[in-house]
């Protein structure tokens, strides 16, 4: 089956760190852009951060930039996020999600595939 | 950055009516823009890519139009499994945002 599923959610503290993984499956991962994007409780969303098929290229909102990285492992067919020195506002439901390949090529510009979410909680 | 708005923020129509949702944008797009539909405690859904190109599997009762700055979803006969809250996001740089969201109820 075609799917993304999230890990590594949880309760940390102010200034703590996290580390959320990204699970693709039945699908030519490299090939396509992959995005994270968050939800805080009873709010929209907000993109985070963008990562290129291959690695080579990726983009950050302003108020995570310094703290968070993106990176991948096509070999393991796996999205990652490394939260540092979060912060309250960074409590939100993390979604990873697909960039989409139309005819003409593969694009971070539309999400065709989304996770199911993983909560992250920042509090002491 | 690019800034959206959308409106209106919340609507409440009957089953069969034709609603229209508007999402604003602080400088042209270029057609890069999205349409998502989210039920409540799920993911979002894709609808429109690139203004107006209608997502694999989505019913064709969706709808997008528009250009430059202003940009419309319209669901042209409302469905009740179409509750859920529709945002539009912007795709015109590397740096991505959504509008605030339009709930949509029967």
């Amino acid at each position: 089956e075609v799917q993304l599923v999230e890990s590594g959610g949880g309760l940390v503290q102010p200034g703590g760190s996290l580390r959320l993984s990204c699970a693709a499956s039945e699908f030519p991962f490299s090939a396509y852009w992959m995005t994270w994007v968050r939800q805080a409780p009873g709010k929209g969303l907000e993109w985070v951060a963008n990562i290129k098929g291959d690695g080579s290229e990726n983009y950050f909102v302003d108020s995570v930039k310094g703290r968070f990285t993106i990176s991948r492992d096509n070999a393991k067919n796996s999205l990652y996020l490394q939260m540092n020195s979060l912060r309250d506002e960074d409590t939100a439901v993390y979604y990873c999600a697909r960039g989409y390949c139309p005819s003409s090529g593969c694009y971070f510009r539309a999400f065709d595939l989304w996770g199911q979410g993983t909560m992250v909680t920042v509090s002491s | 950055d690019i800034q959206m708005t959308q409106f209106p923020s919340s609507v409440s129509a009957s089953v069969g009516d034709r609603v229209t949702i508007t999402c604003r944008a602080s400088q042209g797009l270029n057609n890069w823009l999205a349409w998502y539909q989210q039920k409540p405690g799920k993911a979002p859904k894709l609808l429109i890519y690139e203004t107006s190109i209608l997502q694999s599997g989505v019913p064709s009762r969706f709808s997008g139009s528009g250009s430059g700055t202003d940009f419309t979803l319209t669901i042209s006969s409302l469905e009740p499994e179409d509750v859920a809250t529709y945002y539009c996001q912007q795709a015109n740089s590397f740096l991505l945002t959504f509008g605030p969201g339009t709930k949509v109820d029967i």
